[in-house]
């Protein structure tokens, strides 16, 4: 059983360029998260779905869009990147929503030039 | 504001116990998390609370106290591998988790 995985493990992308981040679960999570983290920085949610068909903004949703078309998959997709988006992405799950457990992803490292 | 404040960095020594302290102000209150994440890695589950006290884990305990808005992890009987960044994190009203900063803990031998 993998948990979740991400996929690119880390990426550098040039200014200006779309890109999607995967994000797939095999817990039949019915929750899904996505956060950057920068230094000095708590985690900041982008988006995150309750359920799958479902999404809603987070803290930080700007320059970042989600789809959940089914329970497994949650990818993120920066539809022209620009060098503040320089972060560690973090896909994370929960059973549901509410005082859940998040179980998260390894991470992917962006850099944007 | 919703804000969530915890020591940027600790030094501890192998065998030694340390605290780590938590304070939050959130819009509502559902309860605190706290995660480890090594250097690197993802962050991974420690501790919940949502009543007031003590709740001991092993080597862990969390401690909370809702009217202080206040937390801390304790760890006991360190071991070279608890160096890692520990996150405090308080859920608030709309059952959304709003995290600090972290704690960079450094072990000495």
């Amino acid at each position: 059983i993998a948990g979740i995985t991400q996929a690119p493990t880390s990426q550098i992308l040039a200014a200006g360029r779309r890109m999607t981040l995967r994000c797939t679960q095999d817990m039949r999570h019915n929750a899904m998260y996505w956060y950057r983290q920068d230094l000095g920085l708590g985690l900041r949610l982008i988006h995150y779905s309750n359920t799958a068909g479902t999404t809603g903004k987070g803290e930080v949703p700007d320059g970042y869009s989600v789809s959940r078309a089914n329970t497994d998959d949650f990818p993120l997709t920066l539809a022209s990147a620009v060098p503040s988006q320089t972060s560690v992405y973090f896909c994370a799950s929960s059973p549901g929503q509410g005082a859940e457990t998040q179980y998260f992803g390894p991470g992917t490292r962006l850099l944007v030039l | 504001g919703q804000n969530i404040d915890q020591p940027t960095e600790m030094t501890a020594t192998e065998g030694a116990i340390v605290q780590i302290n938590c304070t939050y102000q959130t819009s509502g209150f559902n309860g605190l998390f706290w995660y480890q994440q090594h250097a690197g890695e993802a962050p991974t589950f420690l501790s919940y609370n949502v009543l007031d006290g003590l709740e001991e884990k092993g080597r862990f305990s969390s401690f909370l106290s809702r009217s202080k808005g206040y937390s801390y992890l304790l760890l006991k009987e360190l071991q070279m591998k608890d160096s890692a960044s520990y996150l405090c994190a308080a859920l608030d009203s709309n059952y959304q988790l709003i995290w600090g900063a972290g704690t960079k803990l450094i072990i000495k031998p």
